[in-house]
């Protein structure tokens, strides 16, 4: 079935430093997700991303789809110490009903 | 709308015990999903309804969980008997149609810690 990968899986930043993670997969998506889990919560919706190519911002937050489809990309910029948390990358399955998570990136933002 | 609604937050409960896990999707949604998730293997989906119907549950572990959705606006995850091993954080999500850009989206509940002792 499809899988997705991540990496990092966990990264240890200077706050106000820039960040970046990506995340593979063997197969095409369609769309790319981008979700980040805080400690004791339930992973919230970052980005979504539609097209081949397609570059999306939010706020310090951006996110690229790349053009083979098989992969994506997240930035954050000037990081800061509520960015800790579990970064997911996801997509729909190929019948469009299910969601396929990536294992996730763990980050830490050090004061 | 208040979002997807867990109950409980906590658990802890002795092995053996029959655990019950509960959960209100977003109004409107049409599917519902389990998850697990646990430090060694991440987030792990465990079934999901479309409808009230389930139409995925190859990701349960085995006989011991059972889920069901007797309406749309409820669902439950039952362990019996439950194991230590069951011990993880259960997600409950919702979403409209994955199949449409609008409904991408899965919105997650706030989880449910079970520890099994």
């Amino acid at each position: 079935g499809q899988q997705l990968n991540q990496s990092p899986q966990s990264m240890f930043i200077q706050e106000g430093e820039d960040v970046s993670m990506n995340c593979t997969s063997s197969s095409i998506f369609n769309t790319w997700l981008w979700y980040k889990q805080d400690p004791g919560e339930g992973p919230v919706l970052l980005i979504a991303l539609y097209k081949a190519g397609e570059l999306t911002s939010n706020g310090r937050l951006t996110a690229q789809f790349g053009i083979t489809r098989k992969d994506s990309f997240l930035n954050i910029s000037a990081s800061i110490p509520s960015d800790v948390g579990i970064y997911f990358c996801a997509g729909p399955d190929n019948y469009g009903q299910n969601f396929v998570f990536g294992p996730g990136t763990r980050l830490s933002v050090l004061p | 709308d208040a979002g997807v609604i867990q109950s409980p937050r906590h658990e802890v409960t002795e092995m053996g015990q029959e655990v019950t896990l509960r959960c209100k999707p977003i109004s409107g949604h049409d599917y519902l999903f389990w998850y697990r998730q646990t430090m060694m293997r991440g987030l792990e989906l465990l079934i999901y309804f479309n409808n009230n119907v389930p139409i995925d549950d190859s990701g349960m572990p085995e006989d011991r969980f059972s889920a069901k959705m007797p309406n749309a606006s409820f669902s439950t995850l039952k362990i019996q008997p439950s194991e230590p091993r069951d011990s993880a954080v259960y997600f409950c999500a919702s979403s409209s149609n994955p199949g449409t850009l609008s409904g991408n989206e899965q919105f997650f509940g706030p989880g449910t810690r079970l520890t099994v002792l």
